[in-house]
């Protein structure tokens, strides 16, 4: 397996709800990563896990709270967002720190 | 040609053509630096990667060259097919004690038959 699965892809939720987004990998990597990209942006560093423990928060605002609950799993528990919080989220994982990431397809998040 | 605006840079080339989309990378401890290629409605897909002490690598039909000097990347695609047609972004990582890819702003690709 050498894939970064999401889920789900795609997810409108209200202002007042709480979901989380799902990252899962099986190649052994040991750092594992949130992004956010807007529309026509780049991907913007949101989280940096390694080893599981978190090692970079991009100063995130709190309704944003990850959790890594072993080393093949990422999770982005989403609460009280914000309509500006609609996004591509993406996920990625590398063997290494300073090595190649490898992302996966994302989460189309609406917020409404 | 390019078109910078509003929206993202767009380079338009003709199939067949080479293609060089540039970048300026902001950090020069930056030691570590990736191209990735972005199709609508994907993740980033990782094309090809340099580290500091080269300044060329090659991979298929792909070339990434480095300037240090100027903080400059380059990424040259030969015989630009329609299947190039993406956005192209450049990261930047510090390898000096934190993990952190930081992206560029992204170009467009347009390839006409």
């Amino acid at each position: 397996d050498t894939e970064v699965t999401q889920t789900p892809k795609h997810l409108v939720m209200g202002m007042t709800n709480k979901k989380s987004l799902k990252c899962e990998q099986h190649m052994g990597h040991r750092a594992m990563y949130w992004y956010k990209q807007k529309a026509k942006k780049p991907p913007e560093l949101m989280f940096v896990y390694s080893y599981e423990k978190l090692s970079i928060n991009e100063s995130v605002p709190s309704r944003f709270s990850p959790e890594c609950p072993n080393s093949s799993l990422l999770n982005l528990h989403l609460h009280a967002l914000q309509p500006e919080d609609s996004a591509l989220y993406l996920c990625a994982s590398s063997q290494e720190e300073v090595d190649i990431l490898l992302f996966g397809s994302g989460t189309r998040l609406t917020v409404v | 040609g390019e078109s910078v605006g509003l929206h993202l840079p767009t380079l338009s080339v003709q199939e067949g053509d080479n293609s060089i989309i540039n970048c300026a990378y902001s950090n020069s401890a930056s030691d570590y630096f990736i191209w990735y290629k972005q199709e609508s409605g994907k993740g980033p897909q990782f094309i090809i990667d340099i580290r500091s002490n080269m300044d060329k690598r090659q991979g298929q039909r792909v070339t990434v060259l480095l300037n240090k000097t100027v903080k400059h990347l380059s990424l040259q695609i030969a015989a630009t097919q329609p299947g190039d047609s993406a956005v192209y972004f450049c990261a930047e990582n510090y390898s000096g004690g934190y993990n952190k890819l930081i992206f560029g702003a992204g170009t467009r690709l347009a390839v006409h038959p």
